[in-house]
């Protein structure tokens, strides 16, 4: 039973480049959430996606994009970026529905260092 | 808004002692509490969960009741490891599958 995989596992940009980030859900998990971990803090939700649309979005700027494929993997796409985009991004998934929908997987992240 | 708060960490134990690590959250709605570990270079792992007040949550040893009373959920385990040695993260979740909103994170040392 694969887990979440995301890729790439670590990433190096310059400030004002873009990113995309992609994430492939759990086996069976319709469902994909982001988060953005900066060092030393606790996750901050991004977005969540289902049926390839975005269902829900934390406080983030517009730079911070999204989108989820009919296969459900997704990506998370992050325009011109800052020194303070620098994290851990995490993606999760669930199944809708399922009988343990409150739980969210979390895959392995991907490491951003904007210089 | 809806937010968790966990002691100021880190915290540093000798093998066999006693952890607790404490969690408060606001009183809005009736949301599931988790706690997830993070260890070191990897991402979340779910280490137990609450779905309403007064359920216990346990794993591997922790243990964490769902206090609506004080709006707690404070992780406990009676004799720690050096392999318990990781970051822990409490959360809470307003709706199934809806956003989850964590704390600062509680940074544990086991020293052999």
């Amino acid at each position: 039973d694969a887990g979440v995989t995301q890729s790439p596992t670590h990433l190096i940009k310059t400030r004002g480049q873009q990113v995309t980030l992609r994430c492939s859900p759990k086996s069976g998990h319709d469902t994909v959430s982001w988060y953005q971990q900066a060092l030393g803090q606790g996750p901050q939700f991004i977005f969540q996606y289902y049926e390839e649309e975005e269902r829900q979005r934390g406080n983030f700027p517009d730079r911070f994009s999204g989108h989820q494929f009919p296969n459900y993997s997704s990506e998370l796409n992050v325009n011109a970026l800052l020194l303070g985009d620098s994290a851990l991004y995490l993606c999760a998934s669930i199944l809708r529905g399922g009988s343990n929908y409150e739980t969210q997987y979390f895959g392995p992240g991907t490491r951003l260092l904007v210089l | 808004g809806d937010s968790v708060t966990q002691m100021e960490g880190p915290v540093t134990l000798s093998e066999e002692a006693f952890l607790t690590i404490n969690c408060t959250y606001t009183a809005t709605g009736y949301p599931s509490l988790f706690w997830y570990v993070q260890y070191p270079g990897e991402g979340l792992q779910l280490l137990l969960k609450a779905t309403k007040a007064d359920d216990k949550g346990s794993n591997k040893g922790f243990e964490a009741t769902y206090r609506k009373e004080t709006t707690s959920f404070h992780l406990e385990k009676g004799s720690v490891q050096v392999s318990d040695s990781a970051v822990y993260f409490c959360a809470r979740q307003e709706t199934s599958g809806s956003r989850l909103t964590f704390g600062e994170g509680t940074q544990l040392t086991v020293n052999p």
